[in-house]
């Protein structure tokens, strides 16, 4: 079966601060898809990464960050230099076969200025 | 370009009237996705289309909702009668192929409130 755990419900954190979202995915397969979602508090949810399980690589893109590893079934998001703007839900998720994703239950993230 | 759309962005009904939901993917994607997201449950997948075709409908809740896509460019989500406990966002999502690796883009959402 599949699963995505997001064990933190809330972090709040201080402008500035750095802060570590995270994430681990159970599967079996050996073909896999993995994807941050941000939902600020308008509600739309928007699409931020997609990491294949073959590329372990970890990605930076300005203050975001994600670190893969399969040793430990974990796809982290870190947030660098945290700004208001970045106060948000943040899903991560799973794709296998097809298209149907598997998100965890998201992290609440308030930056407090 | 023009992403997902949805309406009506909120609905607010009586309790046993009809709800339909409406959504227009992004013009060139097959695979069309309808969630349903609550505090107590989260993202739920209530039923995915890949070329207009209902491929896994087992996240419906129950037969009081229904989902069409009569074309590439259209699909509704009904639920009839509805009940206060449907009371949700529902969010309509595609993508361009039904292959695992492409990222769902998501509309606004409708947010649904039954009194």
């Amino acid at each position: 079966a599949q699963k995505v755990t997001q064990a933190q419900t809330e972090i709040s954190v201080v402008e500035k601060e750095d802060v570590t979202l995270d994430c681990v995915y159970e599967t079996r397969d050996t073909t896999y898809y993995l994807f941050w979602y941000k939902q600020p508090p308008s509600g739309e949810l928007v699409f931020l990464i997609r990491r294949n399980s073959f590329d372990e690589q970890n990605e930076i893109s300005g203050r975001y960050s994600w670190n893969f590893q399969k040793s430990t079934s974990s796809f982290n998001f870190t947030i660098t230099a945290s700004q208001v703007v970045d106060s948000a839900v943040y899903f991560c998720a799973l794709s296998i076969r097809g298209n149907q994703f598997y998100f965890g239950t998201g992290t609440s993230l308030t930056v407090i200025p | 370009d023009a992403g997902v759309i949805q309406s009506p962005r909120h609905e607010v009904t009586e309790m046993g009237q009809e709800v339909t939901l409406r959504c227009k993917p992004i013009s060139g994607h097959n695979s069309l996705f309808w969630y349903r997201q609550t505090m107590m449950r989260g993202l739920e997948l209530l039923i995915y289309f890949n070329n207009n075709v209902p491929i896994d409908d087992s996240g419906m809740p129950e037969d009081r909702f229904s989902a069409k896509m009569p074309n590439a460019s259209f699909s509704t989500l009904k639920i009839q009668p509805s009940e206060p406990r449907d009371s949700a966002v529902y969010f309509c999502a595609s993508s361009p192929t039904g292959r695992s690796n492409q990222p769902q883009h998501f509309g606004d959402g409708t947010r649904l409130s039954i009194l």
